[in-house]
């Protein structure tokens, strides 16, 4: 089973409309959690980290699901500027083997559509 | 501004070839970290450096050899690579503590004739 996993997509939407996916995470003591964004043949840049209480950023909210391990991200009234490949960053906590270590998601491809 | 630049952008070189890709950062970090990433595939750890002490080295072949002289720059050393190590070499770097994200250089694009 991968550490981390997401639906690749692509999520086709159109401009204006509401999309919202999910990321699986495998390790119980996973601490920190993020979205990032990745454009075409370009760096991954960090978009939102996700707090437990689920956090929200303009268009963006995010929330986090600690007792069936899954992260989302919803993304409301989309911009053509949306389209990009979402991933989903889970980080191991304190003490565990895996701290510090950044595990991605594959990613899941957003197409905003006018 | 990225805060962390990379260079080349882009490297096209034979198998026999030795080369080095650089990285640095500009963010006051104290951990920074090379990636690989292929077509379709998630980012794969390759190393990571914590005040300037390698911590990590995930199964990398020895054709790769990364260097951190201080905590601001960070190298990879590429020697007789192989094709299949065609791909987007990322450094990132972060002030390491559990809660504290990552952030990227632009990548060196590399393609191994």
């Amino acid at each position: 089973r991968k550490e981390v996993e997401q639906d690749p997509g692509p999520f086709n939407v159109p401009e204006g409309a509401t999309v919202a996916f999910n990321c699986t995470y495998s390790n119980s003591a996973s601490q920190s959690f993020f979205w990032y964004r990745q454009d075409c043949r370009k760096e991954p840049k960090l978009l939102m980290s996700v707090y437990s209480s689920g956090n929200e950023d303009g268009r963006f909210t995010a929330q986090l699901n600690r007792a069936s391990q899954y992260i989302s991200l919803l993304i409301r009234d989309s911009k053509l500027s949306d389209s990009a490949t979402y991933l989903c960053v889970v980080k191991g906590g304190i003490s565990t083997d895996s701290w510090g270590k950044l595990q991605f998601g594959a990613g899941t491809q957003v197409v905003v559509t006018p | 501004e990225t805060g962390v630049t990379q260079t080349p952008r882009h490297l096209v070189m034979g198998m026999t070839n030795k080369k080095s890709l650089k990285c640095e950062q500009h963010l006051g970090h104290n951990a920074m970290y090379w990636y690989k990433q292929s077509a379709k595939k998630p980012l794969e750890l390759m190393f990571v450096y914590s005040l300037e002490e390698r911590v990590e080295n995930n199964s990398v072949p020895s054709r790769f050899s990364p260097e951190c002289p201080n905590s601001s720059h960070l190298f990879l050393h590429l020697h007789t690579l192989q094709p299949e190590d065609s791909a987007l070499y990322l450094c990132a770097s972060s002030q390491e503590n559990w809660s504290q994200p990552q952030h990227f250089g632009d990548g060196t694009r590399l393609s191994i004739l």
